[in-house]
């Protein structure tokens, strides 16, 4: 079967930085995504990468690594607002997208 | 630019009644088109997909339909509503199979 495993919770302090990983196991793949998921509302597209390697966007970064099946989100100089869940998807051979559940990132002052 | 409106925000909705949930997008044309449900602290469900007018995906076998009537426009529908069909639903498009997606803002569907 297909499955995206992500932590379930994270904690991080205001400012740091946190790393979120993915890992996944699909049939086939054609490209990851991350969103963020701020309680109530709708995700919202972070980042794409389907090509090994790191792709950076200001305070976020992701990385790709498709022999491993994995991925992180790199958030650096953590906000408070920056609090939500971040969700992995990837999309599989038949460019069906399969999600992770998604991890809760707490951000503590 | 491209823009997604879904309605209603909230519905509280009676065991047994009918739904309708509509989501239409501008500025964009033959666009994929997505139905999604989130269960309280849950992942993702595809609900329903269309990559044309009348061309409707089901993925999952429940009491919920899907209809594409216009080319943006993309309606969610049931004849008489479950209490598992409460749950956070969103509509979402994308350009291509393997674009990003975007979502609306989502209906918080609560059957008592």
């Amino acid at each position: 079967g297909q499955n995206i495993d992500q932590p379930t919770e994270m904690t991080a302090t205001e400012g740091a930085i946190v790393q979120i990983n993915c890992t996944y196991q699909t049939s086939g793949f054609n490209g990851l995504f991350w969103y963020q998921q701020h309680a109530g509302e709708a995700p919202t597209f972070l980042s794409y990468n389907v090509l090994d390697g790191l792709e950076e966007k200001g305070r976020f970064s992701s990385f790709l690594s498709r022999s491993k099946g994995y991925s992180y989100l790199l958030l650096k100089e953590l906000q408070m607002k920056d609090s939500a869940s971040y969700l992995c998807a990837v999309v599989d051979s038949n460019y069906q997208l399969i999600w992770g559940a998604g991890t809760k990132l707490i951000i503590k002052p | 630019s491209q823009t997604i409106h879904q309605w209603p925000a909230t519905l509280v909705q009676p065991v047994g009644s009918p739904l309708s949930l509509e989501c239409t997008v501008e500025g964009t044309s033959n666009p994929n088109l997505y139905w999604y449900r989130q269960a309280a602290g849950r992942g993702l469900q595809l609900l329903f997909y269309s990559v044309g007018i009348g061309q409707i995906s089901s993925e999952v076998p429940q009491n919920l339909s899907a209809s594409r009537p216009q080319d943006r426009q993309f309606i969610l529908s049931s004849k008489k509503l479950l209490l598992s069909d409460s749950g956070f639903y969103l509509c979402a498009w994308s350009r291509t199979e393997n674009s990003p997606l975007h979502f609306g803002n989502g209906t918080r569907l609560t059957v008592t």
